[in-house]
């Protein structure tokens, strides 16, 4: 089946770095994404992955993919307050749609 | 800014209503897709459109339906509302590019 899972909830101090994991089961998906969601707001693409990498760096932000395990992490360095928000994993399927995570819950320590 | 808007930003509707929501997209994006997030949730997809056909579709039931219009618009329509239909309604365009834009969504609450 296709499913996303990811833990709910992380707390991290301000200036430390955050990971947020994640783990999915459709093999055959093309990219992989890490979405920002802030209160009250729509869906904010952070960054993505094609299927064939291990690693994308984007500035404070770090993606590493294990396709063998299946397991997606994103690595926010430097964490500040501005990053607190929901964070969702997604994998493509086929053509058209996307599966989502149900969201981690980043919440920085002062 | 993705470029993609939604409206109406929130709507509260009954039982047993019918609503439209729409979207708007950039010149181009000529794939639209519709999501719902239930609360603490995330995004469940609904269905797809391309060229004003619909090419995809999620575990959701006939009342839920669509049109996408040749200006770049589309629209999502939900007949006899239940209240588990209340959740944030999400559209995503697509560019040429394959870039995938969310709009802000529309908060469609049901009494």
């Amino acid at each position: 089946g296709e499913d996303v899972e990811q833990s709910l909830f992380l707390s991290v101090r301000e200036g430390d770095s955050s990971v947020i994991n994640c783990t999915y089961t459709d093999s055959s998906s093309t990219y992989l994404y890490w979405y920002k969601q802030e209160p009250g707001a729509g869906l904010q693409l952070l960054t993505y992955i094609f299927s064939n990498m291990d690693m994308k760096q984007d500035q404070r932000l770090t993606v590493l993919l294990n396709k063998k395990d299946k397991h997606l992490s994103l690595r926010i360095a430097d964490t500040q307050t501005g990053d607190s928000a929901i964070y969702f994993c997604a994998e493509s399927i086929g053509d058209d749609k996307i599966i989502f995570g149900k969201g981690t819950r980043l919440h920085i320590l002062p | 800014e993705t470029g993609v808007t939604q409206s109406p930003t929130h709507l509260i509707k009954t039982r047993g209503q019918q609503v439209t929501l729409r979207c708007s997209s950039q010149s181009g994006h000529n794939t639209v897709s519709w999501y719902q997030q239930a609360l603490g949730q995330g995004p469940q997809f609904i269905f797809q459109y391309y060229r004003e056909e619909e090419n995809g579709r999620g575990n959701f039931p006939p009342r839920f339906s669509g049109l996408q219009f040749p200006n770049y618009s589309s629209e999502l329509n939900v007949n006899a509302l239940e209240l588990d239909d209340s959740a944030l309604y999400l559209c995503a365009t697509r560019d040429l590019m394959d870039e995938q834009f969310f709009g802000p969504g529309t908060r469609l609450t049901v009494l």
